[in-house]
């Protein structure tokens, strides 16, 4: 069963750039059948997608977000990063990566999820 | 504001039906994308519960159930057990933004 685990800092201080990397395991990030994206929850609140890539290297950005964000795939290591740069304290939230599928458009796996805080 | 739009809250008894409902717009759910549902329970990452308007994925128990109909969406969840607390979101795709959109959740009780 593939697996999604994401890994950064848990503490980013404000106006710097928030990093993160999600691991695909037991797949392969290069299925022609998947987009692959990062999707966030700020404490107490709903979710909101951030950007999605293709294993082509193919990118889709919240256009809310799009001026800081970038979101890159890393085939040789079955990997795919999420950048956010400029990081204020609205930044402060869960961040999962997740699977997306190509025919459907739904989001069909999720890692566990990673909480980062933006703080001084 | 949340491109879809979800009641904050719904509750019901045991045993109960009851229904969350997703309205979206001509750019997402009445242009004909479809609509798909997630639980989450209290800690958790998000679940896939519900595909392409009504397909349940494997696992999911058939208690719940899912329709649209032009703009709006609708998740059906019938003898409500207590393990059925959770947040409960719809997701689409909006042609207008060129991104994923998700409704601000709804949270189900089990009274």
């Amino acid at each position: 069963q593939l697996q999604l685990q994401e890994s950064g800092p848990g503490l980013v201080k404000p106006s710097e750039t928030l990093s993160l990397t999600c691991t695909v395991s037991d797949g392969s990030i290069s299925s022609s059948t998947y987009y692959w994206g990062w999707v966030r929850q700020p404490p107490g609140k709903g979710l909101e997608w951030i950007a999605s890539v293709y294993y082509s290297g193919t990118t889709f950005y919240n256009p809310s977000l799009k001026s800081r964000v970038t979101i890159s795939v890393d085939k040789s290591k079955n990997q795919f990063s999420l950048r956010l740069s400029a990081v204020t304290t609205a930044d402060t939230a869960v961040y999962y990566c997740a699977r997306l599928r190509y025919f459907g458009w739904y989001f069909d796996l999720w890692g566990r999820g990673t909480l980062v805080t933006v703080s001084s | 504001q949340s491109v879809l739009t979800q009641p904050p809250s719904v509750s019901g008894a045991p045993g109960q039906r009851v229904s969350i409902s997703c309205t979206g717009s001509s750019s997402n759910l009445g242009t004909g994308y479809d609509v798909h549902w997630y639980q989450q329970l209290p800690g958790t990452a998000p679940k896939l519960l519900i595909s392409a308007n009504s397909n349940r994925p494997s696992g999911v128990p058939d208690r719940f159930s899912g329709s649209k109909s032009g703009t709006s969406a609708s998740l059906a969840i019938s003898g409500l057990q207590a393990e059925d607390e959770a947040d409960y979101y719809c997701q689409s795709y909006d042609s207008s933004l060129s991104g994923w959109v998700f409704g601000g959740g709804t949270r189900l009780t089990v009274l």
